[in-house]
């Protein structure tokens, strides 16, 4: 059984488009995250929501906008996309103290 | 911001060597994790040690924490090709949902 899923694996889109991408995590975890990691392998904290209200919300271009419909599942819209924006984006989950965090498997963006 | 820093940045070794990776930080932590991230997949975690703790072990995995210093590190012992991969640090503080990453160590084990 997969414990953090993410759809779809691989996105490869063309600038200006819109696009979202799709977490979910079957642990029972209160606690969501999305990370960017580039090239370099640079793992930055995006957003975090912890039942379904949001904790963590770094520097991110408006154009990222997360959404929690519910604790199990934690989405990324992303407007306008740029080619910057090319990475691999993961979700992650998390309960209690301390926090050790279950990463999904990971979307490859590539922005054409 | 960006907090952990893991050194080296990469290290080969042969199997059955050990392979030794540092990771300093800045700030105080209520935890330090180690994480490891195989080539084209998610980050996997490997162990956690606690600020008030010095030593742990997990199989053939030995973590250090020298809080005076701000550093930790992470020994695999009698290496595998199978722990060729990416090493990561973090760290918490506060609520400890928040975790500050290192740059990640790369480690290549050569059968």
């Amino acid at each position: 059984d997969t414990a953090v899923s993410q759809t779809p694996k691989y996105l490869v889109t063309q600038m200006g488009n819109d696009k979202s991408i799709k977490c979910e995590q079957n642990l029972g975890h209160d606690t969501m995250y999305w990370y960017k990691q580039d090239s370099k392998k640079f793992l930055k904290i995006m957003f975090s929501y912890n039942n379904k209200e949001l904790i963590i919300n770094e520097t991110v271009p408006n154009r990222f906008s997360p959404k929690s419909p519910d604790k199990a599942h934690l989405n990324l819209h992303i407007n306008s996309l740029e080619l910057g924006d090319s990475a691999v984006y993961f979700c992650a989950s998390s309960q209690g103290d301390p926090a050790t965090q279950y990463f999904g498997p990971g979307t490859r963006l590539l922005v054409l | 911001s960006q907090q952990g820093e893991e050194d080296p940045q990469a290290l080969s070794i042969q199997e059955g060597e050990n392979a030794t990776m540092n990771c300093s930080y800045k700030t105080s932590i209520n935890n330090l994790q180690w994480y490891r991230q195989n080539s084209g997949r998610g980050l996997v975690h490997l162990i956690l040690i606690r600020s008030n703790e010095r030593e742990k072990h997990s199989g053939r995995l030995r973590v250090t924490l020298d809080t005076s210093k701000k550093s930790s590190s992470l020994l695999i012992t009698a290496s595998r090709a199978a722990d060729t991969a990416s090493y990561f640090c973090a760290t918490a503080a506060g609520n400890n949902r928040k975790l500050i990453w290192g740059l990640g160590t790369s480690l290549a084990v050569n059968p």
